[in-house]
């Protein structure tokens, strides 16, 4: 099948770090992506992480993948009230990298 | 430039009606794409446009009818739609993989802020 699945809400204080939790399905994906959806608009790339590695940083996120399980997560340190949105994992459909299957994506609110 | 812009942002229309959806981006992008969001859940491929040939149709219905007049701009047409199309459709264009050296890019797609369908 085709579902990836995530976590549906995640509540963290503000400095905390959060952890988003995204497991996959197809073996043969070459990128996963995390995007970022605030409320009323568009998807916005945060990250990404090419299929021959296990981690990738970027500034205060951390991106880990575990292909034997097919578990993606990402790690936002230091998260704050702006970093309140809905996260989704996505994955590239083998090589063809034209298809992109999202998540069911993680609500992240931050509270002070 | 580096937006995906969309337009109409709302429209109401009723279920006997004709109405499009646009889409337009200035990146040089060879990839445009049509996605449906239903509230609280993630986005679903409708269509995707590669150099301005229809590439992949997701089995969607055909009172949906994609357009691509050229490499910078993308219809959706709308037509004897129903009450549980109504949601919010996302454009998204990328870099064509064949443009990058090595033949794979990172696939990353722009997305522009959606247009919110509501048929009554």
């Amino acid at each position: 099948g085709e579902d990836v699945e995530q976590s549906l809400f995640l509540s963290v204080r503000e400095g905390d770090s959060s952890v988003i939790n995204c497991t996959y399905t197809d073996s043969s994906s070459t990128y996963l992506y995390w995007y970022k959806q605030e409320p009323g608009a568009g998807l916005q790339l945060l990250t990404y992480i090419f299929s021959n590695m296990d981690m990738k940083q970027d500034q205060r996120l951390t991106v880990l993948l575990n292909k034997k399980d097919k578990h993606l997560s990402l790690r936002i340190a230091d998260t704050q009230t702006g970093d309140s949105a809905i996260y989704f994992c996505a994955e590239s459909m083998g090589y063809n990298t034209d298809k992109l299957i999202f998540g069911t994506g993680t609500r992240l609110q931050v509270f002070p | 430039d580096t937006e995906v812009t969309q337009t109409p942002k709302h429209l109401v229309m009723g279920m006997t009606n004709k109405k499009s959806l646009k889409c337009e981006q200035h990146m040089g992008h060879r990839a445009m794409y049509w996605y449906k969001q239903k509230a609280k859940k993630p986005p679903e491929l409708m269509f995707v446009y590669s150099y301005e040939k229809l590439s992949i149709n997701e089995s969607v219905p055909s009172r949906f009818s994609p357009e691509c007049p050229n490499s910078s701009l993308l219809n959706l047409h709308l037509h004897a739609l129903q009450p549980e199309d109504s949601a919010l459709y996302l454009c998204a264009s990328s870099q064509d993989r064949s443009e990058v050296a090595g033949g794979l890019n990172t696939g990353e797609l722009f997305f522009g802020e959606g247009s919110r369908l509501t048929v009554l």
